[in-house]
């Protein structure tokens, strides 16, 4: 079955500590993003790949880092600088960067961080 | 810039009745529109995009939306409604502004179905 795995689901983490959570997808999807979700908030962007190797910060990359070395891999580092790290990650992917492809959500992970 | 305002973040309905989520969008050129839908602690699914063609879209689980130039809205529908619709439901439309293939999402609205 196709589709995108995130692990772990649930993850707790005490303050001051990194964190990777991880995202793979076997659609051989090119473009590859990482969404905060917050109650209330909708959806924010954190991160995004369009291609191996290369990636772009979106609206709150501040305290979180990415790498895309591998096509089906981004995994997302969330840094000891991120000050209000608790929250629902989703990783997302779509077949190309053109607009008209919607994004494929993985099944996300909570972080909580103490 | 692209933007999205969902109406209503919590909506309540009857088991039967007709659900209607509204979503206005704000883009300079024709836009691309999505729906998805969220259950609790999951990710989220595809109900119905609009890219191009016809303005009354058909998705999954009997949800459908029609893009209305004029008004700038992408309203999501279904006639009648069943407990399993409860869930949060987001509106995108496609970020012109940013990186193609970026989407801009609306803030969601929670539907809840009483029996």
């Amino acid at each position: 079955d196709g589709g995108i795995t995130q692990s772990p689901k649930y993850l707790f983490r005490k303050e001051g500590q990194n964190v990777t959570l991880s995202c793979e997808q076997n659609l051989n999807h090119d473009a590859m993003y990482w969404y905060r979700q917050d109650p209330g908030q909708g959806l924010r962007l954190i991160y995004y790949s369009q291609i191996v190797n290369d990636f772009q910060k979106g609206d709150i990359a501040e305290g979180y880092s990415v790498s895309r070395e591998k096509k089906e891999s981004f995994p997302l580092t969330v840094t000891s600088a991120q000050k209000n790290p608790t929250a629902f990650y989703l990783c997302a992917s779509s077949p190309s960067d053109s607009l008209s492809y919607e994004q494929y959500f993985g099944p996300g992970t909570r972080l909580t961080v103490t | 810039a692209q933007s999205v305002t969902q109406l209503g973040s919590h909506v309540s309905v009857s088991e039967g009745a007709l659900v209607l989520l509204r979503c206005n969008y704000s883009s300079s050129v024709p836009p691309y529109l999505f729906w998805y839908v969220q259950y609790p602690n999951q990710g989220l699914q595809l109900l119905l995009k609009y890219t191009t063609g016809a303005t009354l879209v058909k998705g999954i689980n009997g949800f459908e939306a029609e893009f209305k130039k004029s008004e700038t809205s992408f309203h999501l529908t279904k006639p009648s409604a069943h407990m399993s619709d409860a869930a949060e439901y987001f509106c995108a439309v496609s970020d012109y502004g940013g990186s193609q293939g970026n989407l801009i999402f609306g803030k969601g609205t929670k539907l809840s179905v009483k029996p």
